[in-house]
């Protein structure tokens, strides 16, 4: 079956220091992958994509994710973190593309000051 | 552009009631997708179109009813309402078969009692 598995609920970090989300896939065909990000009350708003090209994608609000294809991982990673990143965060995969996304359970970012 | 638009943004419902969850989008998007999110489950998808007058079922369809008869519009049909359709739920659009990622509204808070 096709899957998505974000390993942690909860990470907690402190303001300042580097962030990673975890992210690994099980899917069939060159996967394509996204990361949203939920705050409270709201809707999903995204974050960034790999489609091809570039291991190391970098998208909104400081973010970037890389794919790592032997390892089937799309880790978030963010350099240093903002009180204001803390948020729900679900990672996503459409199998080759063309398909509907399957997504992660999510992981609850905490940032603590 | 408004995006994609939810109504209503929080309803409460009595077991066996019926309902309609409203999703509009204004950016010619021919491909929709009504989804769940229960907590710690992420987002299991519910129904999905790929254009006007074709629907098709995802993951949880069952107890749910939608239709397309407009690229515009996609509600969501709750027939008898249980207290297992409690939930929030996300409409989501994309343009095309190829699947660059996902607009969402805002969501729906359900909850029934």
């Amino acid at each position: 079956a096709q899957s998505v598995a974000q390993p942690e609920d909860q990470v907690n970090v402190a303001e300042g220091n580097p962030l990673t989300v975890k992210c690994t896939y099980s899917v069939s065909g060159n996967p394509y992958l996204f990361w949203y990000v939920q705050y409270p009350n709201r809707g999903l708003q995204f974050l960034l994509k790999y489609i091809t090209g570039d291991n190391l994608v970098k998208g909104s609000y400081g973010f970037e994710a890389e794919f790592n294809k032997s390892q089937t991982s799309f880790h978030l990673k963010k350099p240093s973190a903002l009180v204001s990143d803390s948020a729900l965060y679900f990672c996503a995969v459409s199998p080759g593309g063309y398909n509907k996304l399957i997504f992660g359970a999510g992981t609850r970012l905490a940032v603590h000051p | 552009n408004a995006g994609v638009t939810q109504t209503p943004k929080f309803r409460i419902l009595k077991i066996g009631q019926s309902m309609t969850l409203q999703c509009t989008q204004d950016m010619n998007h021919n491909y929709m997708y009504w989804y769940r999110q229960d907590p710690g489950m992420g987002l299991k998808l519910i129904y999905y179109s790929v254009g006007a007058g074709i629907t098709d079922k995802g993951e949880v369809p069952n107890g749910y009813n939608v239709s397309r008869s407009t690229t515009e519009d996609f509600p969501l049909r709750l027939e008898l309402a249980a207290p297992s359709q409690t939930s929030v739920y996300f409409c989501a659009s994309t343009p095309g078969r190829v699947n660059y990622g996902y607009t969402f509204g805002s969501g729906t808070r359900l909850t029934v009692v």
